[in-house]
């Protein structure tokens, strides 16, 4: 079936690391997504990484696919308060759709 | 160039009466995507259009639920009669292809009482 999760909550300080984790069910998806909301806006597009690859680094955020275990992460290297959101992992069905995960809040504290 | 515009940015109806969603697409965009957040939980896909047509609409949680896209430009989303369990935020995206990049727009909160 259709299913992405995601863990409901991370909390870390200014300037640490932040870690958001990911998994999904279809074998089959060609991108998947990560999908930033921050309070009171839209989603943003951060990053998406291609199935066939397995790391993908731009700036301060590294994502990381284990296609076997069915695994995505992101990385936020250095994180700040403004980095404060919801963070959505998606993957990409044939036909277009997004199936999103539950969302991860992260918290970040000076 | 515009994003993807939805109205209104919050609604407040009370259980039985109706709603309608509207969202603009970008511009030259056929794809147009409706999602929707309910209370905290994932972002469901309700339903896909390509330009005028319904390519999927598997995710359309029952016949309460009416989308339209006369013309393959705008389109709307109408929930008659409004039920509790509808509150959340909708979501429309749009993409110039179908694998393309999705756009989001803000969203349209539903409250319903």
């Amino acid at each position: 079936g259709e299913d992405v999760e995601q863990s409901l909550f991370l909390s870390v300080r200014e300037g640490d690391s932040s870690v958001i984790n990911c998994t999904y069910t279809d074998s089959s998806s060609t991108y998947l997504y990560w999908y930033k909301q921050e309070p009171g806006a839209g989603l943003q597009l951060l990053t998406y990484i291609f199935s066939n690859m397995d790391m993908k680094q731009d700036q301060r955020l590294t994502v990381l696919l284990n296609k076997k275990d069915k695994h995505l992460s992101l990385r936020i290297a250095d994180t700040q308060t403004g980095d404060s959101a919801i963070y959505f992992c998606a993957e990409r069905y044939q036909g277009g759709k997004l199936i999103f995960g539950q969302g991860t809040e992260l918290s970040v504290k000076p | 160039e515009a994003g993807v515009t939805q109205f209104p940015s919050h609604s407040v109806i009370e259980k039985g009466q109706t709603v309608t969603l509207r969202c603009d697409p970008i511009s030259g965009h056929d794809n147009l995507y409706w999602y929707r957040r309910v209370m905290g939980k994932e972002i469901k896909f309700l339903l896909h259009f390509v330009k005028e047509s319904k390519q999927d609409e598997s995710g359309m949680p029952n016949n309460r639920f009416l989308a339209e896209r006369t013309g393959g430009t705008y389109s709307t989303l109408k929930v008659q009669p409004a039920e509790l369990e509808d509150s959340g935020v909708y979501f429309c995206a749009s993409s110039q292809i179908i694998d393309g990049e999705l756009f989001f727009g803000e969203g349209s909160r539903l409250t319903v009482l």
